[in-house]
């Protein structure tokens, strides 16, 4: 059975570049999309991005400048930075499994895309 | 700001049906997912964009589409289902994802 794990400090500097890493048990990161979710306190989810197995990356656009995600097969593990964080980057980070799937019908084409194995999420705080 | 609206709140007494819904322009283009928070938990698919439940989730969730809105069903709720539900599309280009606003989920 596949799991997702987080890790990574929990309290970042202001300015500073927060990392994390989600490790893959029981599977390998071959043939995925791997991505992180981000749910500031009390608010609603929000995508940040996914990293293909491959290395190909997705980021968010308003996230873009400050995004970096990297997969190490070797290790299965893959990972976030975010750099120049402030206090609205505090959040439960959230890792999890992005699946696509084709689909062909009568009005046309296109690809079914499921978060279908998430982690439990690790909190981060962004304070001095 | 979210592309993909759904009400903040809706409650349903035990054993009773409710749906809940996403709206969104690339809901016209776009199939939706859908997922389950729950405190302390890793949050659960619960409806694929293919419309199809995944293992162990409940026949009592469905999911339904028309027009520019995504629905979530769940008939006969029970009190393990009081959660905070999200819907997650694709953007206006297709290029991203994004979720829903979320929508609480309170079984009386």
């Amino acid at each position: 059975q596949v799991q997702l794990q987080e890790s990574g400090p929990g309290l970042v500097k202001p300015s500073e570049t927060l990392s994390l890493t989600c490790t893959v048990s029981g599977g390998s990161t071959d043939y995925y999309y791997w991505s992180w979710i981000r749910q500031p306190p009390g608010k609603g989810l929000e995508y940040i991005g996914y990293v293909f197995y491959s290395g190909t990356t997705n980021y968010n656009p308003s996230l873009k400048s400050r995004v970096l995600m990297s997969v190490d097969p070797s290790k299965r593990h893959f990972s976030l930075r975010l750099t120049s964080v402030t206090a609205a980057d505090t959040a439960v980070y959230y890792c999890a499994r992005l699946v696509p799937e084709n689909y062909f019908e009568s009005s046309g084409s296109g690809t079914y895309w499921d978060f279908d194995l998430w982690g439990r999420g690790t909190l981060v705080t962004v304070s001095s | 700001s979210s592309e993909l609206t759904q009400d903040p709140a809706v409650s349903v007494a035990l054993g009773q049906t409710v749906r809940i819904t996403c709206q969104g322009d690339s809901l016209r283009k776009y199939y939706a997912s859908w997922y389950q928070l729950k405190p302390g938990q890793a949050p659960l698919l619960v409806m694929s964009a293919k419309n199809e439940r995944p293992s162990g989730i409940p026949d009592r969730f469905s999911g339904s589409r028309s027009g520019n809105t995504a629905s979530l069903t769940i008939s006969g709720a029970q009190a393990e289902d009081g959660a905070d539900y999200y819907c997650s599309s694709g953007d206006s280009s297709g290029n991203y994802r994004v979720f829903g606003t979320g929508t609480k989920v309170t079984v009386l």
